[in-house]
């Protein structure tokens, strides 16, 4: 298995840009997790789905950030407009949910993403 | 909701010494503590996991210890190598929050030759 797979791995873009980033979850996995890394903040849960269904957006730092997973193996996190703040290391991750609910959570190498 | 407190935010240790990260959380019905270990530049990689059913778990050199009436957990690395030296992020999953985890703020870990 190639494990989660993200895109891009690095984007530069300027403020006011929208930005869209992709993550394709372990084949089989009925969990995603999109995760926000940054010095100041650390690693920080953004939005997370259950078989597809946004389940937690709480972390959704404002109504710029919208996210979206409309099959089972492909996930978008989009960011309009994007703004210097926005600068970080976007992880996501998946993992089996099964009836007992502890299951690893796997990540993906990552997005860097640097906002002028 | 969770909060997970990690200590030291760095920690230095001599080639063979062992190293010692504490995690305090907040919700006592949280149920599950992994650790995860991240290498400059990498993705976050879980290393060992503790249920809360369980006290203490060991995988070699690495080992969890868990105290569900004070709330706090720790990893313990035993004879560390430079290898080993990476951040190191604790989590705790509440019981009905599906998967969700809450990570620790990390310790960066230097094994110094």
């Amino acid at each position: 298995d190639a494990g989660v797979i993200q895109s891009p791995r690095h984007e530069v873009t300027e403020m006011g840009q929208e930005v869209t980033l992709r993550c394709k979850p372990i084949s089989g996995h009925n969990s995603l997790f999109w995760y926000r890394q940054t010095m100041m903040r650390g690693l920080e849960l953004l939005i997370y789905f259950n078989n597809n269904v946004p389940i937690d957006d709480s972390g959704m730092p404002e109504d710029r950030f919208s996210a979206k997973m409309p099959n089972a193996s492909f996930s978008t996190l989009k960011i309009q407009p994007s703004e210097p703040r926005d600068s970080a290391v976007y992880f996501c991750a998946s993992s089996l949910r099964t009836g007992q609910g502890f299951n690893e959570q796997f990540f993906g190498p990552g997005t860097r993403l640097t906002v002028l | 909701g969770e909060n997970v407190e990690q200590h030291p935010s760095t920690l230095s240790v001599q080639e063979g010494d062992s190293a010692v990260i504490k995690c305090t959380y907040s919700d006592s019905a949280s149920n599950y503590f992994p650790w995860y270990k991240q290498e400059l530049g990498k993705r976050p990689q879980l290393i060992i996991d503790i249920r809360s059913n369980v006290g203490e778990k060991k995988d070699q050199r690495i080992a969890v210890t868990l105290n569900k009436t004070a709330k706090h957990f720790s990893l313990h690395i035993t004879e560390t190598q430079p290898e080993d030296s990476a951040v190191y992020f604790c989590a705790a999953r509440q019981t009905g929050g599906g998967n969700k985890l809450t990570f620790g703020t990390g310790t960066q870990l230097k094994v110094e030759l």
